[in-house]
C-alpha cells in the first residue's frame, strides 16, 4: 500500500530566510505524481506544486522548489525568502490512478 | 466561477441523526472526490466519483453514503450520525480522475460536530 510521511509536525522560519519541509512516500509504481498543497487558517487546500515522477528535473513555482529524488522516495519543500503569508499547515500527496494520499502535515510558523 | 462549493459550511448533529452534504462544482470537471480531516491524520479520502453514475469507495467509507446526482454535484449522507464522524469534510473535483498531473481543486470544507 503506498503511505506519505511526514516526520516533521511543526517546523519556524525567520521571514525572508529559507526553510525545507520533508516528506517520504512508499510505492512499488513507476509512473505516479507528487504535490505540495498549503492550507492556510481559512482551511482552504492551495496547490503550492507538483512533481512528474518521470521527470529528473526538480519542479520551481517562483519561491517554491522541490527536492526530488525518486530512488530514496523522497520529496522535500524548499520555500526561500520566507513570507509571514507562507505560515500554514503543508501537506505532501502522492496520486496513483484515481487516489491522492497524503501525509499528515507539517505546521510552518513564519516569525517577522 | 465559483469553483467547488460546499454547504454547510458548519453544522451540529445528534448522535444518531442524518444529514446530507452537499458539493457542486462548476469547472466541468469530470471527477469528484469527498474527504474527512482530523487533527494529525492528514486528509482521508471516503468515496469518489471518476465519471457521472460511477461511485466508489475510498479509505474510509463506512458510516457514509454518497450520489452523484449529475457531472456537477456530489452529495455525502451520514444515515447515522457517530461522535467518530466528527471531523472537518472538504469535497474535490478534478478534470479527469486517473494518474496524472491532474489538480484536484478543493471548496472551503464542512465542519461537523456529532454530539
Amino acid at each position: 500500500a503506498q503511505t506519505v510521511t511526514q516526520s516533521q509536525p511543526e517546523m519556524s522560519v525567520q521571514e525572508a530566510e529559507t526553510v525545507t519541509l520533508s516528506c517520504t512516500y512508499d510505492t512499488s509504481e513507476s509512473d505516479y505524481y507528487l504535490f505540495w498543497y498549503k492550507q492556510p487558517p481559512s482551511r482552504q487546500m492551495i496547490l503550492v506544486i507538483r512533481q512528474e515522477a518521470y521527470k529528473q528535473q526538480n519542479a520551481t513555482e517562483n519561491r517554491f522548489s522541490v527536492n526530488f529524488q525518486k530512488a530514496a522516495k523522497s520529496f522535500s519543500l524548499k520555500i526561500s525568502d520566507s513570507q509571514l503569508g507562507d505560515a500554514a499547515m503543508y501537506f505532501c500527496a502522492y496520486r496513483f490512478t484515481d487516489k491522492l494520499i497524503f501525509g499528515t502535515g507539517t505546521r510552518l510558523q513564519v516569525f517577522p | 466561477n465559483a469553483g467547488v462549493t460546499q454547504t454547510p459550511k458548519f453544522q451540529v448533529l445528534k448522535t444518531g441523526q442524518s444529514m446530507t452534504l452537499q458539493c457542486a462544482q462548476d469547472m466541468n470537471h469530470n471527477s469528484m472526490y469527498w474527504y474527512r480531516q482530523d487533527p494529525g491524520m492528514g486528509l482521508r479520502l471516503i468515496y469518489y466519483s471518476a465519471s457521472e453514475g460511477t461511485t466508489d469507495k475510498g479509505e474510509v467509507p463506512n458510516g457514509y453514503n454518497v450520489s452523484r446526482l449529475n457531472k456537477r454535484e456530489f452529495s455525502l449522507r451520514l444515515e447515522s450520525a457517530a461522535p467518530s464522524q466528527t471531523s472537518v469534510y472538504f469535497c474535490a473535483s478534478s478534470v479527469i480522475s486517473g494518474t496524472g498531473p491532474y489538480e484536484q481543486y478543493f471548496g472551503p470544507g464542512t465542519r461537523l460536530t456529532v454530539t
